[in-house]
């Protein structure tokens, strides 16, 4: 079975352009979350998606946003890149939610440089 | 408050003895559930070990283990045997029950490097 894929693996922006990552969850798992990691901040959750509903956010500006498709692969997309949102950006899946265990699988990540 | 603790930056053990990396937890949740996980330098965040707030036992999975103390809110990682490929960052982290909500709340992390 395949693993969460996202891509690209590597990004470099300039400040103030916008960008797009994708992430393909585990086959039949319906939700995908976002992560945000940097040094500064450590690992912050930025929002869930299930059954293409925005389920939950975190606490990030508007500049955030996602969506999920019909096949539950998952988007999230930065406008006006700011230098801070330099970060690897973690999706993971789950197969279900609203249960006190459930294993959410991460991918490898999208690593975002912003200059 | 942080939801979760890890308040050792770093720690070092020698290769085939056991390490206790620390987590503390807050919540007023009574369900929840606590996970563990290794990230090593390629990014990716591999799942160890979970420990459901409900649960008796203590989890084990293969060299590692959860201690769960519930009044003292900590869920501390043990990892027997250390191996070289067992140096990492390792992140304790914590999804509340009440929600339903597939978001994790994670520690800041810490570094384990296995000595030779």
């Amino acid at each position: 079975k395949a693993g969460v894929t996202q891509t690209p693996r590597y990004l470099i922006k300039t400040r103030g352009q916008q960008v797009t990552l994708s992430c393909s969850p585990i086959s039949g798992h319906r939700s995908v979350s976002w992560y945000q990691q940097t040094p500064g901040q450590g690992l912050q959750f930025l929002f869930e998606y299930f059954s293409e509903t925005q389920r939950n956010k975190g606490n990030f500006p508007g500049r955030f946003s996602g969506r999920q498709f019909s096949n539950s692969r998952s988007e999230m997309n930065v406008s006006t890149l700011e230098l801070g949102d330099s970060a690897l950006y973690l999706c993971a899946s789950s197969l279900m939610r609203d249960r006190a265990y459930n294993e959410q699988f991460f991918g490898p990540g999208t690593r975002l440089t912003v200059l | 408050a942080q939801k979760i603790t890890q308040t050792q930056p770093g720690m070092f053990v020698q290769e085939k003895e056991a390490v206790t990396l620390d987590c503390t937890y807050d919540t007023s949740d009574q369900s929840y559930g606590l996970f563990w996980y290794k990230q090593p330098s390629s990014g990716e965040m591999i799942f160890l070990i979970y420990q459901g707030s409900y649960d008796e036992q203590n989890a084990t999975e293969g060299r590692y283990s959860l201690n769960f103390q519930k009044a003292r809110k900590s869920a501390n990682l043990v990892i027997s045997a250390s191996q070289l490929g067992d140096s990492a960052m390792y992140f304790c982290a914590m999804r509340e029950g009440r929600s339903g909500a597939n978001n994790l709340f994670f520690g800041t992390g810490t570094r384990l490097t296995v000595i030779p």
